[in-house]
């Protein structure tokens, strides 16, 4: 199975701007998340989308949204691009396996705003 | 909330030998799971090895083993016989038990280098 894709894997806008980022997971698996990684603040889950339904959201503003498509695809959007939203963009796809939902990452998008 | 913590930023280890890293995590709940995650410098996030908290058995994956103390809420990597491309960084990372919740909550990270 080809593994969890993100396009693009790299990105430079402009303060203000608005970027929408797009991750296909891997066949089959119907759960998507989305996480953002920075020097320093680390890894941190931005939401949870499962079926075409956010189900879990992280602690970030509303300019962070996301949706999914009905074949699980998923779209993560950020409007009014701030300095502080350069980071590396990770979507992760879930499955059931031996009753623990495991999380295969993509690459990333990474995302720098100037 | 629950809480990762990785207490090494950085460890060394040399080529074939055993290393240790440490994580410890705060939760009250019951059912979950723990994960160790590497990421290598091209930046793909790749699952390790898992451990559900249930199982008193600690998990293994080839050369990769846990040491998992539940009661002490404290869940270790051990790489034996370390290879050149064991270096990445390490996440340990904590998923609540149950369906619908596939959140995990990361550590700040291990970053491992292998000495030739």
């Amino acid at each position: 199975k080809a593994g969890v894709t993100q396009t693009p894997r790299y990105l430079i806008k402009t303060r203000g701007q608005q970027v929408t980022l797009s991750c296909s997971p891997i066949s089959g698996h119907r759960s998507v998340s989305w996480y953002q990684q920075t020097p320093g603040q680390g890894l941190q889950f931005l939401f949870e989308y499962f079926s075409e339904t956010q189900r879990n959201k992280g602690n970030f503003p509303g300019r962070f949204s996301g949706r999914q498509f009905s074949n699980s695809r998923s779209e993560m959007n950020v409007s009014t691009l701030e300095l502080g939203d350069s980071a590396l963009y990770l979507c992760a796809s879930s499955s059931l396996r031996q009753g623990a939902y495991e999380q295969y990452f993509g690459p990333g998008t990474r995302l720098t705003v100037t | 909330a629950q809480t990762v913590t990785q207490s090494q930023p950085e460890m060394s280890v040399q080529e074939a030998e055993t290393v240790t890293l440490s994580c410890t995590y705060d939760t009250s709940e019951s059912d979950y799971y723990l994960f160790w995650y590497k990421q290598p410098p091209s930046r793909q996030m790749i699952l390790v090895i898992r451990q559900e908290a249930y199982k008193q058995q600690n998990a293994t994956e080839n050369r990769f083993s846990v040491n998992f103390q539940k009661a002490a809420k404290s869940f270790s990597l051990k790489i034996s016989d370390s290879q050149l491309g064991d270096a990445a960084m390490y996440f340990c990372a904590y998923r609540r038990g149950g369906g619908s919740n596939y959140k995990l909550t990361f550590g700040k990270g291990t970053l491992l280098t292998v000495n030739p």
